[in-house]
């Protein structure tokens, strides 16, 4: 079975620091995706990035950046100079890749607070 | 616009009563999935679709049926809701069986079963 753990339940950092949202997984398979998605107050859920497991590159896009580490088997999120409306909780998955048909497990959510 | 859409929003309703949760996407994708979202426990995929007729299940399929009849539509059933089922409930769709770049969530339906 596949599992992911985001350890942070709650961070709240003041607007402009940087922080880094952490994701541990674990799981038996050599092929998979790792997913980090973003939940604002409004509750719609917003894909950020897919990272596949032979790709360990890591990429960056604006002031956001992710670092996939499989020898650690971490695939963390850091937020640049973060801003207010970076608040919200923020999601990290791993799909699992059997015969084409994908299934998909969430961690528990990490919830970011920026104080202006 | 691309987008998937849910109904009802809102529901409120009793022990036992069958209830249908609508989902539905214009982007001919073919890979459909339902996950509820519970405080403290993120989400957890309860059923997902490959394709027209072909459903499997998530972590927690127990107490839901779903059905893939058109290609469109990826309806949750509930055919006796339990209080333990109170939760908030996305679909979702995807454009390719690989994990394409873009999965769309619809906008949630928050259920209450009493």
């Amino acid at each position: 079975a596949q599992k992911v753990t985001q350890a942070q339940t709650e961070i709240s950092v003041v607007e402009k620091e940087d922080v880094t949202l952490d994701c541990v997984y674990e799981t038996r398979d050599t092929t998979y995706y790792l997913f980090w998605y973003k939940q604002p107050p409004s509750g719609e859920l917003v894909f950020l990035i897919r990272r596949n497991s032979f790709d360990e590159q890591n990429e960056i896009s604006g002031r956001y950046s992710w670092n996939f580490q499989k020898s650690t088997s971490s695939f963390n999120f850091t937020i640049t100079a973060s801003q207010v409306v970076d608040s919200a909780v923020y999601f990290c998955a791993m799909g699992k890749v059997p015969g084409g048909y994908q299934k998909v497990t969430f961690g528990t959510g990490t919830k970011l607070q920026v104080i202006p | 616009e691309a987008q998937v859409t849910q109904n009802p929003r809102y529901l409120i309703t009793v022990t036992g009563k069958k209830l249908t949760v609508t989902c539905s996407q214009n982007m001919n994708h073919e890979y459909m999935s339902w996950y509820r979202q519970d405080p403290g426990l993120g989400l957890r995929q309860i059923y997902y679709s490959m394709n027209v007729e072909v459903t499997d299940k998530g972590d927690v399929p127990e107490g839901y049926k779903v059905s893939r009849k058109e290609k469109r539509n990826f309806p949750l059933i509930l055919e006796s809701p339990s209080p333990n089922q109170t939760s908030l409930y996305f679909c979702a769709s995807r454009d390719d069986r690989w994990g394409g770049e873009t999965q769309y969530f619809g906008p949630g339906t928050r259920l209450l079963v009493l």
